[in-house]
C-alpha cells in the first residue's frame, strides 16, 4: 500500500532559526511527485514545494529546501530563516498519478 | 496564479436536509477536480475525483448516493452532501490542477465547514 508518513504531530523552532520536518513514503513506483503543502489557521491550502522523483537534485524556494533520499523513501522539509508566518500544519504529499495521498500532517508553532 | 473558489465557507443546517458546496476554478479550466474532507486536527481524506462530463470516481467508502458529485462546466463542480446528519459534519476542500498531467500542483479551494445540528 502506498503511505505517507510524518513522524512528527508538532514542532517548534525559534524564530530566525532553521528546522527540518520529516516525511516518509511507502511507494513500488519508480516515477511520481513529491509535494510538501502548508495550511495555516485560515485552512486554506498552500503549495510549499515540489520534487520531482527522477531528479536527484534538491528542490528549493527561498527559505524552502528539500532533502530528497529516494533510496530511503526520504522527503524533509527544511526552513531557514524561520518567519512567525511560517507557523502553520505542514502536510507531505506524494502522487504517483493523479491521486494525492496525504501526510498526517506536523504542526509547526515559531517561537518569538 | 491559479485560483479555486470554493463557496459557501461555513454552513449549519438540520439533520435530514441536503447541502450543496461548490467549488469553481476561476482563471483556468479543470478537466478533474478533487473532494476532499478533513476531520479536526487529521490529514485530508480524498473522497472522490470529479471528471467534466462523466461519473465521479469515489474512494473506498465514500457512499456516491451520499455524496453527490456533478461536474458540469470545465470550470465549476459541486458537492451534495444528501440528507445530511451530524456525523457528516466536517471540513470539505475542493482541489483542482491547472496543468494537464498529473504531476501539476494542486490548487485548493478554502474549504467548508459544515456542522449539521
Amino acid at each position: 500500500a502506498q503511505t505517507v508518513t510524518q513522524s512528527q504531530p508538532e514542532m517548534s523552532v525559534q524564530e530566525a532559526e532553521t528546522v527540518t520536518l520529516s516525511c516518509t513514503y511507502d511507494t513500488s513506483e519508480s516515477d511520481y511527485y513529491l509535494f510538501w503543502y502548508k495550511q495555516p489557521p485560515s485552512r486554506q491550502m498552500i503549495l510549499v514545494i515540489r520534487q520531482e522523483a527522477y531528479k536527484q537534485q534538491n528542490a528549493t524556494e527561498n527559505r524552502f529546501s528539500v532533502n530528497f533520499q529516494k533510496a530511503a523513501k526520504s522527503f524533509s522539509l527544511k526552513i531557514s530563516d524561520s518567519q512567525l508566518g511560517d507557523a502553520a500544519m505542514y502536510f507531505c504529499a506524494y502522487t504517483p498519478t493523479y491521486k494525492y495521498i496525504f501526510g498526517t500532517g506536523t504542526r509547526l508553532k515559531v517561537l518569538a | 496564479g491559479a485560483v479555486v473558489s470554493q463557496h459557501p465557507s461555513r454552513v449549519i443546517c438540520k439533520s435530514g436536509t441536503s447541502v450543496k458546496i461548490e467549488c469553481r476554478s476561476l482563471d483556468f479550466q479543470a478537466t478533474t477536480m478533487f473532494w476532499y474532507r478533513q476531520f479536526p486536527k487529521k490529514s485530508l481524506m480524498l473522497m472522490a475525483t470529479s471528471n467534466e462530463g462523466s461519473k465521479a470516481t469515489y474512494e473506498q467508502g465514500v457512499e456516491k448516493d451520499k455524496f453527490l458529485i456533478n461536474h458540469a462546466s470545465l470550470t465549476l463542480s459541486t458537492l451534495t452532501v444528501t440528507s445530511a446528519h451530524p456525523e457528516d459534519s466536517s471540513f470539505y476542500i475542493c482541489s483542482a490542477s491547472a496543468g494537464s498531467s498529473y504531476n501539476s500542483p494542486l490548487h485548493f479551494g478554502n474549504g467548508t465547514r459544515l456542522t449539521v445540528t
